[in-house]
């Protein structure tokens, strides 16, 4: 079974700028989590879908966040304009339903503002 | 909101020695999962702990479930330096705006000495 599929691996941008991340979960995973960690903490969740609906993005900061996940599939991050502060891995998980069972994680997207 | 304390934060142990890993958490929670994190990786699955009094073994770590305390522990046993890697544990609650979301505690850096 094919992994979770995260790109770029790595990304160095100057604040201001606008960075864009994407992530290909394991086929057939209806549940697509994007988790933000800073260096020395534990991940914290972003934005989980469902399918292509959003379920929860409580902790999204959507004045300079969005994300989006078409057809159910492929989703992408986006981060506009960039802060210091964002400078973390970004992780994409998906699981079978919310869940359940198991939840897979990418190998992570390294962010660098400078 | 769910919080999530880990302690200790930071573990330096002896080949050998036996310690535990303890993880606190302020709700209910239905199931809660054990990752490891290498530096510069992403999360490996350890341990799927699905009800009270659930124990999980693999190799030398065992990880346990109380949901009555709001506690689960990870022991190693007979340390090993393979095992240093920063650990985490997320419990999941499923209800409202939460369902299926792992939040992670602040994780616990292992070091295994000679």
């Amino acid at each position: 079974e094919a992994g979770v599929a995260q790109s770029p691996r790595y990304k160095i941008i100057e604040k201001r700028q606008s960075v864009a991340f994407w992530c290909n979960p394991i086929s057939g995973h209806a549940t697509l989590y994007w988790y933000q960690q800073i260096l020395g903490q534990g991940p914290k969740l972003l934005i989980q879908f469902q399918n292509n609906g959003v379920v929860d993005d409580s902790q999204l900061p959507k004045d300079r966040f969005s994300a989006e996940r078409l057809k159910g599939v492929d989703s992408t991050l986006k981060i506009q304009p960039a802060k210091l502060e964002d400078s973390a891995v970004y992780l994409c998980a998906s699981s079978l339903d919310n869940g359940a069972g198991r939840y897979t994680f990418g190998s992570g997207t390294r962010l660098t503002v400078v | 909101e769910l919080k999530v304390e880990q302690n200790p934060l930071f573990l330096s142990m002896q080949e050998g020695k036996n310690y535990t890993i303890y993880c606190n958490y302020s709700t209910t929670s239905d199931r809660l999962y054990w990752y490891r994190q290498d530096p510069g990786k992403s999360l490996e699955s350890l341990f799927v702990l699905l009800s009270n009094g659930a124990v999980k073994q693999e190799g030398r770590l065992m990880a346990s479930l109380d949901t009555k305390a709001r506690l689960s522990t990870l022991h190693i046993t007979a340390a090993v330096h393979d095992l240093s890697a920063t650990y985490f544990c997320a419990p999941v609650i499923d209800g409202g705006t939460s369902y299926g979301k792992l939040t992670f505690g602040q994780g616990t850096i292992l070091t295994v000495h000679p």
